[in-house]
């Protein structure tokens, strides 16, 4: 049952902090997003990957936030320095667009790293 | 921007009910997917709908799409304790990713 993970689960660490939330996505899938969710601003798009390349990160902070695919099989977000509003759940998700269509068919979620920043 | 409204926010029922909850879309959009996502938990896929019009059926839950492919709406059936959770719903404007609702966070009591 293939699924996709995130490391930690939890995570509470103090504002200046460096944080960095790790994601393996289905393999085999092409595409890996990172979403924040809060209760005031509901589950939004930080930013996502197709073939390792960023396509997208327009609703990322630049100046704190950060995110990579080293490989194929992970991708990493970072918030340095964190802030307390930062703090919410972070959840990866991973897809797959295939060739010669119109685009992604469905993605997969993670169980999401819950991140507090005091 | 595509935004997408959900409605309503908040719902408590108890079991054995039925109940509508409706996503609006701002603009058209070329698929719909709705999820539902329990605490602690990412959300989890129930449907995807590409064409207007269309009705989908999971065990109790219907999915209705509008013929304009600007709403749609999820209908429970006899509603169980299991059914609580928060229901997203996601559209895609031939785009090469999902935007997502603010939700409807369902209570059903035993």
């Amino acid at each position: 049952d293939a699924r996709v993970t995130q490391t930690p689960r939890d995570k509470v660490t103090e504002m200046g902090q460096e944080v960095t939330m790790r994601c393996q996505p289905i393999l085999g899938h092409n595409t890996v997003f990172w979403y924040r969710q809060t209760m005031m601003q509901g589950l939004e798009l930080l930013a996502y990957f197709r073939n390792r390349a960023p396509l997208d990160d327009s609703g990322m902070p630049k100046d704190r936030f950060s995110a990579e695919m080293p490989d194929a099989t992970l991708a990493t977000l970072k918030i340095q320095p964190s802030e307390p509003r930062d703090s919410a759940v972070y959840f990866c998700a991973s897809g797959l667009v295939r060739d010669g269509t119109s685009g992604l068919e469905t993605q997969y979620f993670g169980p999401g790293t819950r991140l507090l920043v005091l | 921007t595509q935004l997408l409204e959900q409605s309503p926010q908040f719902l408590s029922i108890q079991e054995g009910e039925n109940l509508t909850v409706y996503c609006n879309s701002s603009s058209v959009f070329s698929s719909l997917q709705w999820y539902r996502q329990e605490p602690g938990e990412g959300p989890v896929l129930l449907v995807t709908v590409v064409t207007g019009g269309e009705v989908k059926k999971l065990k109790r839950l219907t999915f209705q799409f509008g013929d304009a492919r600007k709403d749609s709406s999820l209908h429970i059936t006899a509603a169980q304790p299991g059914d609580t959770g928060l229901y997203l719903c996601a559209c895609n404007n031939y785009g090469q990713n999902f935007v997502f609702g603010p939700g409807t966070r369902l209570s059903v009591l035993p």
